[in-house]
């Protein structure tokens, strides 16, 4: 099977403008959980898609959002970039709910704000 | 991590020595403990993981030891090569937390040749 993919790989944007990343999951997984991370923080996790629906959220302002369509790839968006929103944006799928199954992750998605 | 304390935060040790990390959580409802290695410029990759059904987990050189009681898990690497540096993160499914899969904050693992 292939593995997560995750799209573009690198972004730059600049502040005040919004993005959008993608996640397709390994065929067959429901759950895609989306994680931040930064190197004083470590993975900090976003929000978990199973079946379409949200079933966790992380501690994130509204800014970012998220959604999952019916073949369970996912996007996630972020609104009114600021500069702290530079991160490597990482997507992690699994056949059932995060901590059920073993996440598998993606390469990530390197985004920076300028 | 929100509710998962890892340390250390870098750990250098020489080549055949043993390596452990810490890892306590603060969900008693927690029963599944992954462990992630991530080199430089790759995504994470499971090394091993563990269920609260067990006290320890091997795979090779890797062992994974969880005490319930005290709320904490540990790895374990032995006999260290050159090629185990990299960053290790630990997890915790946290119910609590509404079931989220929560992430230590990493230790980067140095193994001198």
């Amino acid at each position: 099977k292939a593995g997560v993919t995750q799209t573009p790989r690198y972004l730059i944007k600049t502040r005040g403008q919004q993005v959008t990343l993608s996640c397709s999951p390994i065929s067959g997984h429901r759950s895609v959980s989306w994680y931040q991370q930064t190197p004083g923080q470590g993975l900090q996790f976003l929000f978990e898609y199973f079946s379409e629906t949200q079933r966790n959220k992380g501690n994130f302002p509204g800014r970012f959002s998220g959604r999952q369509f019916s073949n369970s790839r996912s996007e996630m968006n972020v609104s009114t970039l600021e500069l702290g929103d530079s991160a490597l944006y990482l997507c992690a799928s699994s056949p059932g709910v995060a901590g059920q199954e073993t996440q598998y992750f993606g390469p990530g998605t390197r985004l920076l704000v300028l | 991590g929100e509710n998962v304390e890892q340390h250390p935060s870098t750990l250098s040790v020489q080549e055949g020595d043993s390596a452990v990390i810490k890892c306590t959580y603060s969900d008693s409802a927690s029963n599944y403990f992954p462990w992630y290695k991530q080199e430089l410029g790759k995504r994470p990759q499971l090394i091993i993981d563990i269920r609260s059904n067990v006290g320890e987990k091997k795979d090779q050189r890797i062992a994974v030891t969880l005490n319930k009681t005290a709320k904490h898990f540990s790895l374990h690497i032995t006999e260290t090569q050159p090629e185990d540096s990299a960053v290790y993160f630990c997890a915790a499914i946290l119910y609590n937390k509404g079931g989220k899969l929560i992430f230590g904050q990493g230790t980067e693992l140095s193994v001198k040749p």
